[in-house]
């Protein structure tokens, strides 16, 4: 199994809707990442975990709060967003990142996010 | 933090060569990544450099030196399929990788 797979694949909410997107991998990967990406734009980096543990905040608004309740499964809750938080959230894994290994990014298809 | 310049947009003709440029400015780097992204869809890995040279896979070649802070990438014998954007990511210690604006390449026949 070499997928990484986040639900839901298109999420509308509303300014004062709390919701969450939701991703799973089973590659054994200890790291994994959130990153945002709005149309025509690379990938931004908001959060990382390594070994379940938060280990880079890109200083991301505290309206998304991530959380890794397991090796294998990571959350991002949102609240109170605004509509320029609309963007697709791409989840990423990456094998043991305290070898020297590549450290390649296996992402999931994404969350289409449309806040209104 | 970051900087991570190469070209917005490429066109090249289907089975012809083309060459994409990458140039970075970054402190802790550790290996940079070259990614495929077709639209409306996730970025896949292409290829990882850490020591300079040349890493050939297939039809896809990546190139890296450090010291220019310089990478590019190499498509032969170029497919329709390949139409896509080529994104330069740099990896900085063992956790953060960041990514260049892409470069949006459209093979024509």
């Amino acid at each position: 199994d070499t997928e990484v797979t986040q639900t839901p694949k298109h999420l509308v909410m509303g300014m004062t809707n709390k919701k969450s997107l939701k991703c799973e991998q089973h590659m054994g990967h200890r790291a994994m990442y959130w990153y945002k990406q709005k149309a025509k734009k690379p990938p931004e980096l908001m959060f990382v975990y390594s070994y379940e543990k938060l280990s880079i905040n890109e200083s991301v608004p505290s309206r998304f709060s991530p959380e890794c309740p397991n090796s294998s499964l990571l959350n991002l809750h949102l609240h109170a967003l605004q509509p320029e938080d609309s963007a697709l959230y791409l989840c990423a894994s990456s094998q043991d990142l305290q070898l020297a290994d590549t450290g390649e990014l296996f992402f999931g298809e994404g969350s289409r996010l449309t806040v209104l | 933090g970051q900087n991570i310049d190469q070209p917005t947009e490429m066109t090249a003709t289907e089975g012809a060569i083309v060459q994409i440029n990458c140039t970075y400015q970054t402190s802790g780097f550790n290996g940079l990544f070259w990614y495929q992204q077709h639209a409306g869809e996730a970025p896949t890995f292409l290829s990882y450099n850490v020591l300079d040279g040349l890493e050939e896979k297939g039809r896809f070649s990546s190139f890296l030196s450090r010291s220019k802070g310089y990478s590019y990438l190499l498509l032969k014998e170029l497919q329709m399929k390949d139409s896509a954007s080529y994104l330069c990511a740099v990896r900085v210690g063992y956790q953060k990788v960041t990514f260049g604006i892409g470069t949006k390449l459209q093979v024509i026949p």
